[in-house]
């Protein structure tokens, strides 16, 4: 199975607003509403952010939504703050049942 | 609150199998999907398979034949056997509970392949 497609990095200012895409197959991300995305911050475990696409896990701020359209989803982040500086990674579950990630995004706030 | 603990050598020899155990406690094993996750040095995550309680696996086509997870339910417990490893197989390897997402973490523990 191949990885899912992010772009390597983004970048935005405090304040700004900024989307991270992740795009697969109708194999998973078009054929199933289970994208999930997850934040990291170096040398810890990754934290689930936003799961079956757009809804948010308690405690995660509302400044994070998801969406999904055809065989691309996309994560936003509204109102960034320094601490949104961290790895994001997209994943789908999939036709044969496995799961799959995207490459990473580096989300920079300048 | 539900926490994950991964466990096993940190440092393996070539060709040799690597073996690792994830213990969960604050909740039962049952029901759920647990999975392996890794991450080299620099890289992105690669999930490598996920056993469900009841002993059904699933695992990456990439890795398919040299990866058996098990499940130890008397113990809350699940664990991976790598075999035939390689320096490519060097990462930080992460156990995590799931459903359709990964809700539940363990911290994560660096295995490195080397002689």
């Amino acid at each position: 199975q191949s990885a899912l497609t992010q772009p390597a990095s983004v970048s935005g200012s405090p304040g700004q607003s900024i989307t991270i895409s992740c795009t697969g197959t109708s194999s998973d991300v078009g054929g199933y509403n289970y994208v999930s995305w997850y934040q990291q911050h170096p040398g810890k475990a990754p934290k689930l952010m936003i799961y079956d696409v757009s809804k948010r896990p308690s405690g995660v701020s509302n400044r994070f939504s998801g969406s999904k359209s055809g065989n691309t989803a996309s994560l936003t982040i509204s109102g960034l703050q320094a601490e949104d500086e961290a790895d994001y990674y997209c994943s789908s579950y999939t036709s044969t049942t496995t799961r799959v990630f995207g490459g990473g995004t580096n989300l920079t706030v300048l | 609150q539900v926490q994950l603990q991964e466990s096993g050598p940190g440092l393996v020899k070539p060709s040799e199998t690597l073996s690792l155990t994830c213990t969960v406690s604050g909740g039962s094993i049952s029901s759920y999907y647990w999975s392996w996750i890794r991450q080299p040095a620099g890289k992105g995550l690669e999930w490598i398979g996920r056993i469900y309680t009841s002993g059904s696996t699933n695992n990456n086509p990439s890795l398919k034949s040299r990866v058996t997870i098990s499940v130890d339910t008397s113990k809350n417990q699940f664990s991976l056997k790598l075999s035939s490893v390689t320096a490519a197989d060097t990462a930080v390897y992460y156990c995590a509970r799931h459903r359709y997402y990964f809700g539940y973490w363990g911290q994560g523990t660096l295995v490195t392949v080397s002689s």
